[in-house]
């Protein structure tokens, strides 16, 4: 399969554990997204790479969040000390190229469970 | 900053009936234009797009019309069918630097019944 892939499907933990999402992007991709998307609503954009560079970050990802992608391939998103409202799906994306292509290729998510 | 309002869901409709799902969007300049479709149990994928002004975007059957003095790109499809039981993302892609991403919609639940 040639697809995003995301690791763990599932996770569940207790408030105050850490966790750590990985995302592969589509191999030739240079773009990375992560996006959360919790229930009833639309994903909610955290942060893109574009190879290894992180370029933007969302006002909304608190310290807590961080995410990395060494090399420009895999990505990592950790949430340190999670809480009940970080309960969500996190979904990863890749593109390649960028500037207004907006075509964005979606994993099938990580959903984490706070306890 | 950019946003995207969808009509409220769930939607439900009988098997061949005209699907209409309203887009309304608020973006500096001209964005492009997107829906996106979930099916049950599988990943957000493109349905399909439109990049100017008067664009149409089409695919399985759904058009969508970039109207830009309305602000909307409303889905439509003449008959649906269960096959077409999803969720469905309206979305805008900005086409400023610093704003390279998707906004989406809140998302409406389409159910088809036979």
């Amino acid at each position: 399969d040639t697809g995003v892939s995301q690791d763990p499907r599932h996770k569940i933990t207790k408030r105050g554990q850490n966790v750590t999402f990985r995302c592969d992007p589509i191999s030739e991709h240079n773009r990375l997204y992560w996006y959360r998307q919790t229930l009833g609503q639309g994903p909610e954009f955290l942060t893109y790479f574009q190879n290894e560079a992180q370029l933007e970050k969302s006002r909304l990802l608190s310290d807590r969040f961080s995410a990395e992608r060494p090399k420009g391939s895999f990505s990592t998103l950790e949430i340190q000390r999670t809480e009940q409202g970080d309960s969500a799906m996190y979904l990863c994306a890749s593109s390649f190229g960028g500037y207004g292509t907006g075509e964005l290729f979606f994993g099938e998510g990580s959903r984490l469970t706070v306890l | 900053g950019d946003s995207v309002t969808q009509m409220e869901g769930p939607v439900t409709l009988s098997e061949e009936a005209f699907l209409t799902i309203n887009c309304t969007y608020t973006a500096t300049g001209y964005p492009s234009l997107f829906w996106y479709v979930q099916y049950p149990g599988e990943g957000l994928q493109l349905l399909l797009k439109a990049t100017k002004a008067d664009d149409k975007g089409s695919n399985k059957g759904f058009e969508a019309t970039y109207r830009k003095e309305t602000t909307s790109f409303h889905l439509e499809k003449g008959s649906v069918q269960v096959s077409d039981s999803a969720v469905y993302f309206c979305a805008l892609w900005g086409v400023y630097f610093g704003n390279e991403k998707l906004t989406f919609g809140t998302g409406t639940r389409l159910t088809i019944i036979p």
